[in-house]
Protein backbone atom coordinates (compact mmCIF):
# COMPACT_ATOMS: atom_id res chain seq x y z
CA UNK A 1 0.00 0.00 0.00
CA UNK A 2 0.83 3.67 -0.39
CA UNK A 3 3.56 4.53 2.39
CA UNK A 4 3.58 8.36 3.93
CA UNK A 5 6.30 9.51 5.43
CA UNK A 6 6.95 13.16 7.34
CA UNK A 7 9.94 14.97 8.17
CA UNK A 8 11.32 15.53 10.63
CA UNK A 9 9.87 13.56 13.24
CA UNK A 10 10.65 15.94 15.99
CA UNK A 11 11.58 19.81 16.11
CA UNK A 12 11.92 22.17 18.43
CA UNK A 13 11.89 26.38 18.08
CA UNK A 14 12.26 29.28 19.47
CA UNK A 15 8.74 31.38 19.34
CA UNK A 16 9.37 33.34 16.45
CA UNK A 17 10.63 31.13 14.41
CA UNK A 18 10.11 29.93 10.88
CA UNK A 19 9.64 26.26 9.94
CA UNK A 20 8.84 24.04 7.58
CA UNK A 21 7.23 20.08 7.48
CA UNK A 22 7.56 17.70 4.54
CA UNK A 23 5.31 15.07 3.81
CA UNK A 24 6.16 12.58 0.80
CA UNK A 25 3.92 9.76 -0.86
CA UNK A 26 4.88 7.22 -2.43
CA UNK A 27 2.23 7.13 -5.12
CA UNK A 28 -1.02 9.06 -6.43
CA UNK A 29 -3.63 10.62 -3.99
CA UNK A 30 -7.09 11.54 -4.49
CA UNK A 31 -7.19 13.61 -1.12
CA UNK A 32 -4.25 15.24 1.27
CA UNK A 33 -5.15 17.09 4.49
CA UNK A 34 -2.73 18.89 7.31
CA UNK A 35 -3.76 18.02 10.61
CA UNK A 36 -2.92 19.42 13.85
CA UNK A 37 -2.86 17.37 16.98
CA UNK A 38 -3.08 20.03 19.91
CA UNK A 39 -1.79 18.77 23.61
CA UNK A 40 -5.54 17.83 24.24
CA UNK A 41 -5.21 14.96 21.73
CA UNK A 42 -7.59 17.04 19.42
CA UNK A 43 -7.21 16.49 15.69
CA UNK A 44 -7.89 19.88 14.41
CA UNK A 45 -8.19 20.58 10.19
CA UNK A 46 -5.86 22.65 8.63
CA UNK A 47 -6.09 22.44 5.15
CA UNK A 48 -7.37 20.08 2.55
CA UNK A 49 -4.63 20.63 -0.21
CA UNK A 50 -4.68 18.16 -2.62
CA UNK A 51 -2.91 20.09 -5.18
CA UNK A 52 -1.67 23.55 -5.43
CA UNK A 53 -0.92 26.54 -2.70
CA UNK A 54 -3.16 27.57 0.35
CA UNK A 55 -2.67 30.06 3.10
CA UNK A 56 -4.20 30.57 6.06
CA UNK A 57 -3.24 33.38 8.23
CA UNK A 58 0.74 32.08 9.51
CA UNK A 59 0.08 29.05 8.11
CA UNK A 60 0.29 27.66 4.47
CA UNK A 61 0.62 25.25 2.52
CA UNK A 62 2.19 23.34 -0.61
CA UNK A 63 1.38 20.24 -2.24
CA UNK A 64 3.27 19.16 -5.83
CA UNK A 65 0.80 15.83 -6.19
CA UNK A 66 3.22 15.38 -9.33
CA UNK A 67 6.19 14.71 -7.62
CA UNK A 68 4.22 13.10 -4.39
CA UNK A 69 5.12 15.89 -1.21
CA UNK A 70 3.43 17.79 0.03
CA UNK A 71 4.91 20.95 2.61
CA UNK A 72 3.29 22.96 5.47
CA UNK A 73 5.09 25.88 6.62
CA UNK A 74 4.50 27.92 9.61
CA UNK A 75 6.06 31.63 10.38
CA UNK A 76 6.52 33.48 13.47
CA UNK A 77 5.97 29.93 15.56
CA UNK A 78 4.13 30.71 18.54
CA UNK A 79 3.83 28.45 21.61
CA UNK A 80 -0.07 27.34 21.22
CA UNK A 81 1.61 26.03 17.57
CA UNK A 82 3.07 23.00 19.76
CA UNK A 83 1.94 19.50 18.96
CA UNK A 84 1.76 17.13 16.63
CA UNK A 85 1.23 17.29 12.92
CA UNK A 86 0.17 15.37 11.05
CA UNK A 87 -0.06 14.79 6.90
CA UNK A 88 -3.15 12.45 5.39
CA UNK A 89 -3.70 11.38 2.05
CA UNK A 90 -6.25 9.09 0.59
CA UNK A 91 -4.77 6.48 -2.02
CA UNK A 92 -6.13 7.06 -5.44
CA UNK A 93 -6.84 3.43 -5.96
CA UNK A 94 -8.33 3.42 -2.51
CA UNK A 95 -11.53 3.65 -1.04
CA UNK A 96 -12.94 7.20 -0.74
CA UNK A 97 -13.31 8.81 2.71
CA UNK A 98 -10.27 6.64 4.19
CA UNK A 99 -7.06 8.57 5.17
CA UNK A 100 -3.78 6.78 5.39
CA UNK A 101 -1.75 8.74 7.87
CA UNK A 102 1.97 9.94 8.37
CA UNK A 103 3.46 9.15 12.06
CA UNK A 104 3.36 12.93 12.41
CA UNK A 105 5.98 15.81 13.34
CA UNK A 106 6.05 16.64 17.10
CA UNK A 107 7.08 20.64 17.16
CA UNK A 108 7.79 22.14 20.35
CA UNK A 109 7.87 25.88 20.49
CA UNK A 110 10.13 27.47 23.30
CA UNK A 111 9.08 30.58 24.53
CA UNK B 1 -23.96 21.97 14.31
CA UNK B 2 -22.20 19.44 16.33
CA UNK B 3 -19.80 18.03 13.71
CA UNK B 4 -18.38 14.74 15.09
CA UNK B 5 -19.98 13.58 18.04
CA UNK B 6 -18.11 10.31 20.16
CA UNK B 7 -18.92 9.34 23.50
CA UNK B 8 -17.60 8.13 26.28
CA UNK B 9 -14.49 10.79 26.01
CA UNK B 10 -12.64 7.67 28.63
CA UNK B 11 -13.51 3.97 29.28
CA UNK B 12 -11.74 1.67 31.52
CA UNK B 13 -12.42 -2.36 30.66
CA UNK B 14 -11.39 -5.55 32.12
CA UNK B 15 -10.30 -8.06 29.56
CA UNK B 16 -12.84 -9.95 28.00
CA UNK B 17 -15.43 -7.22 28.78
CA UNK B 18 -17.27 -6.04 25.63
CA UNK B 19 -18.45 -2.26 24.92
CA UNK B 20 -19.35 -0.04 22.06
CA UNK B 21 -17.87 3.56 21.20
CA UNK B 22 -20.72 5.30 19.81
CA UNK B 23 -20.28 7.72 16.69
CA UNK B 24 -23.09 10.40 15.36
CA UNK B 25 -22.71 13.08 12.57
CA UNK B 26 -24.99 15.73 12.00
CA UNK B 27 -23.25 16.97 8.21
CA UNK B 28 -24.90 13.51 6.11
CA UNK B 29 -21.82 12.76 4.89
CA UNK B 30 -22.16 9.61 2.66
CA UNK B 31 -17.90 8.06 4.54
CA UNK B 32 -17.42 7.41 8.18
CA UNK B 33 -14.78 5.66 9.22
CA UNK B 34 -12.73 4.78 12.76
CA UNK B 35 -9.21 4.97 13.47
CA UNK B 36 -6.96 4.39 16.11
CA UNK B 37 -4.08 5.48 17.28
CA UNK B 38 -0.95 4.29 19.36
CA UNK B 39 2.21 5.94 20.49
CA UNK B 40 4.39 7.05 17.34
CA UNK B 41 2.19 4.67 15.26
CA UNK B 42 0.03 7.56 13.61
CA UNK B 43 -3.73 7.05 13.08
CA UNK B 44 -4.57 3.76 11.20
CA UNK B 45 -7.75 2.74 9.67
CA UNK B 46 -9.80 -0.08 11.69
CA UNK B 47 -13.19 -0.35 9.58
CA UNK B 48 -15.24 2.21 7.54
CA UNK B 49 -18.50 2.67 5.79
CA UNK B 50 -19.82 4.41 2.23
CA UNK B 51 -23.24 4.59 3.34
CA UNK B 52 -26.26 3.30 5.40
CA UNK B 53 -25.81 -0.76 5.30
CA UNK B 54 -22.52 -0.74 3.59
CA UNK B 55 -19.33 -0.98 5.80
CA UNK B 56 -15.83 -2.73 5.10
CA UNK B 57 -12.35 -3.70 6.89
CA UNK B 58 -9.57 -1.50 7.34
CA UNK B 59 -5.83 -1.82 7.95
CA UNK B 60 -6.57 -3.27 11.94
CA UNK B 61 -9.86 -4.70 11.82
CA UNK B 62 -9.59 -7.85 14.15
CA UNK B 63 -11.31 -7.65 17.22
CA UNK B 64 -13.61 -4.79 16.27
CA UNK B 65 -17.24 -4.75 14.95
CA UNK B 66 -19.16 -1.93 13.06
CA UNK B 67 -22.38 -1.55 11.75
CA UNK B 68 -24.11 1.89 10.16
CA UNK B 69 -28.18 1.03 10.24
CA UNK B 70 -28.18 5.49 9.35
CA UNK B 71 -26.57 7.89 7.79
CA UNK B 72 -25.42 9.65 11.24
CA UNK B 73 -24.53 6.70 13.22
CA UNK B 74 -21.20 4.59 13.28
CA UNK B 75 -20.43 2.41 16.40
CA UNK B 76 -17.33 0.39 16.53
CA UNK B 77 -18.43 -2.89 19.36
CA UNK B 78 -15.39 -4.25 20.87
CA UNK B 79 -16.54 -7.90 21.64
CA UNK B 80 -14.22 -9.14 23.88
CA UNK B 81 -11.88 -6.85 24.87
CA UNK B 82 -7.79 -7.26 25.13
CA UNK B 83 -4.80 -5.15 26.73
CA UNK B 84 -3.90 -4.89 22.91
CA UNK B 85 -6.92 -2.49 22.22
CA UNK B 86 -5.96 0.12 24.59
CA UNK B 87 -5.51 2.95 22.44
CA UNK B 88 -7.14 6.18 21.83
CA UNK B 89 -9.64 5.81 19.25
CA UNK B 90 -11.16 8.46 16.57
CA UNK B 91 -14.61 8.66 14.55
CA UNK B 92 -14.50 10.87 11.14
CA UNK B 93 -17.06 11.90 8.55
CA UNK B 94 -16.72 13.26 4.88
CA UNK B 95 -18.22 13.85 1.85
CA UNK B 96 -15.16 12.10 -0.20
CA UNK B 97 -13.31 15.75 0.33
CA UNK B 98 -12.13 16.79 3.73
CA UNK B 99 -12.70 14.93 6.09
CA UNK B 100 -13.61 15.82 9.60
CA UNK B 101 -12.85 14.24 13.57
CA UNK B 102 -14.37 13.41 16.45
CA UNK B 103 -12.77 14.44 19.66
CA UNK B 104 -11.43 10.98 20.51
CA UNK B 105 -12.00 8.40 22.91
CA UNK B 106 -9.77 7.08 25.31
CA UNK B 107 -10.13 3.18 25.99
CA UNK B 108 -7.88 1.59 28.51
CA UNK B 109 -8.18 -2.41 29.19
CA UNK B 110 -6.79 -3.69 32.16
Amino acid sequence: GIQVEQSPPDLILQEGANSTLRCNFSDSVNNLQWFHQNPWGQLINLFYIPSGTKQNGRLSATTVATERYSLLYISSSQTTDSGVYFCAVEPFRGSQGNLIFGKGTKLSVKP
Amino acid sequence: NAGVTQTPKFQVLKTGQSMTLQCAQDMNHEYMSWYRQDPGMGLRLIHYSVGAGITDQGEVPNGYNVSRSTTEDFPLRLLSAAPSQTSVYFCASSRGYEAFFGQGTRLTVV
